[in-house]
C-alpha cells in the first residue's frame, strides 16, 4: 500500500512569487492535514481537511491557503513568499475524520527554499 | 489552548542502556496523546498513541509510553537503546473534544544512542 505522496519533493522560489505543493494520502484516506517545520518554530499546523470541507485552520496568514478534491487530493498554496516561509511543509493523511483518536500517516514533506 | 512540552532538547545514552524520552501535556478535558519519530530528511513516523484504558502503550520497534493523568505526562520508554534509534522524536495532543481538534506537537527531542 502506498504511503503519502508529496510533490515535489524540493521547490527554490524567488521572494514575491506563489508555490503550491501537492499531496496524495493514502488510499482510502479522507482527511488531510498541512504542517510546516522550521527550526526555530517547530512543527506548526496550517489547517486539516475532510471530505473537501477545510475543518480546522492554524494561525498562519491569509497567504497560505489549501484545497482537497473529491479524490482527496490535497494542495496547498502560498502566495507572495516571504524568505520566512521556507520550510518542510509535511501533508499527513488519516483514515477517517481528523478530530477521532485515528493517527496520521506523514509524507516525506516538500523542502520550500525561498531566496 | 492545547500545549505539548518536551523538555529536553537533546537526550544520550548509551546502547543497550534503557532510554526516556519525557512529555508533559496541557488540554481541556480528555487526550489523545502520540509519539512520533523523525529520521533526517524523512516525514514523521507514527510510533504509539494513548486513547484510552491501559496507562501502558506498547508500540513500533520496542517503544512504549506510560500515560500518568495526574502528571499530565506520556513519557517514551526503550528498556535497551539501539544505535539505529537516533533520531527526533515528537509527543503530540489531540483534545477529544471541543472546536480545537488539531494534534498539536512538542517542540522535538534528539536522541542519540552512543555505541
Amino acid at each position: 500500500k502506498a504511503g503519502v505522496t508529496q510533490t515535489p519533493r524540493y521547490l527554490i522560489k524567488t521572494r514575491g512569487q506563489q508555490v503550491t505543493l501537492s499531496c496524495s494520502p493514502i488510499s482510502g484516506h479522507r482527511s488531510v492535514s498541512w504542517y510546516q517545520q522550521t527550526p526555530g518554530q517547530g512543527l506548526q499546523f496550517l489547517f486539516e481537511y475532510f471530505s473537501e470541507t477545510q475543518r480546522n485552520k492554524g494561525n498562519f496568514p491569509g497567504r497560505f491557503s489549501g484545497r482537497q478534491f473529491s479524490n482527496s487530493r490535497s494542495e496547498m498554496n502560498v502566495s507572495t513568499l516571504e524568505l520566512g516561509d521556507s520550510a518542510l511543509y509535511l501533508c499527513a493523511s488519516s483514515l477517517t475524520r481528523p478530530d477521532l483518536n485515528t493517527e496520521a500517516f506523514f509524507g516525506q514533506g516538500t523542502r520550500l527554499t525561498v531566496v | 489552548a492545547q500545549s505539548v512540552a518536551q523538555p529536553e532538547d537533546q537526550v544520550n545514552v548509551a546502547e543497550g542502556n534503557p532510554l526516556t524520552v519525557k512529555c508533559t501535556y496541557s488540554v481541556s478535558g480528555n487526550p489523545y496523546l502520540f509519539w512520533y519519530v523523525q529520521y533526517p530528511n524523512r516525514g514523521l513516523q507514527f510510533l504509539l498513541k494513548y486513547i484510552t484504558g491501559d496507562n501502558l502503550v506498547k508500540g513500533s520497534y520496542g517503544f512504549e509510553a506510560e500515560f500518568n493523568k495526574s502528571q499530565t505526562s506520556f513519557h517514551l520508554k526503550k528498556p535497551s537503546a539501539l544505535v539505529s534509534d537516533s533520531a527526533l522524536y515528537f509527543c503530540a495532543v489531540r483534545a477529544t473534544s471541543g472546536s480545537a481538534r488539531q494534534l498539536t506537537f512538542g517542540s522535538g527531542t534528539q536522541l542519540t544512542v552512543l555505541p
